[in-house]
């Protein structure tokens, strides 16, 4: 199993210019998130998916759009990159909860993706 | 929502010494509290989480306790050794629709020889 992965890993971005960046996971989670970490103060939820076809914010989703067409992929789409917004994104995947299992709440992250907007 | 604050920002210790990070959350519905570790350029990873039912869980050389009244946890690492040496997470979700975490601002700790 690759676990998480995600694309690209580095990218720089002029002011104004658009990008998606690519999460895949394949351990059939159903919940996948995106955050951003910049020095200092730690890890940041932008957007969030229950499943296939659903998303919602986070704490910081201003800027940002996300999109899960299939299971195992979570999309994030800068539509009119900011210098504010140059930070190292993670995605993340795990379980949903509850079902009366014993399931683990544990979040896999991938990678990182680091963007510089210039 | 949520608000996790963190302390020390940086802790150095010396190796074979214990180091014990410090949590505290704002939302008494939150139930499931977990550590990660995240070396130099790396992604996060759980090293132990623990679920408010209990008040501590250990794991070989690493420990979570939770004080729910205090609404504080803190993670015990004993017997520090250099490869302890990274930036550790606390976090904090109720496991609800959605395990949104939030996150605490990192405590970097450092073990030298």
């Amino acid at each position: 199993n690759a676990g998480v992965t995600q694309t690209p890993k580095f990218r720089v971005l002029k002011t104004g210019q658009s990008m998606t960046l690519l999460c895949a996971q394949d351990m059939n989670h159903e919940y996948m998130y995106w955050y951003r970490q910049d020095p200092g103060m730690g890890l940041r939820l932008i957007h969030y998916s229950v499943g296939e076809g659903t998303t919602a914010k986070g704490e910081v989703p201003d800027g940002y759009n996300v999109s899960r067409l299939k299971k195992q992929n979570f999309l994030l789409g800068l539509e009119s990159a900011a210098p504010s917004q140059t930070s190292v994104y993670f995605c993340a995947s795990s379980y949903s909860p509850g079902g009366g299992t014993s399931r683990t709440y544990e979040q896999y992250f991938g990678p990182g993706t680091r963007l510089t907007v210039t | 929502g949520e608000n996790v604050e963190q302390h020390p920002s940086t802790l150095s210790v010396q190796e074979g010494d214990s180091a014990v990070i410090k949590c505290t959350y704002s939302d008494s519905a939150s139930n499931y509290f977990p550590w990660y570790k995240q070396e130099l350029g790396k992604r996060p990873q759980l090293i132990i989480d623990i679920r408010s039912n209990v008040g501590e869980k250990k794991d070989q050389r690493i420990a979570v306790t939770l004080n729910k009244t205090a609404k504080h946890f803190s993670l015990h690492i004993t017997e520090t050794q250099p490869e302890d040496s990274a930036v550790y997470f606390c976090a904090a979700s109720t496991t609800g629709t959605a395990s949104k975490l939030t996150f605490g601002t990192g405590t970097r700790l450092q073990v030298t020889l």
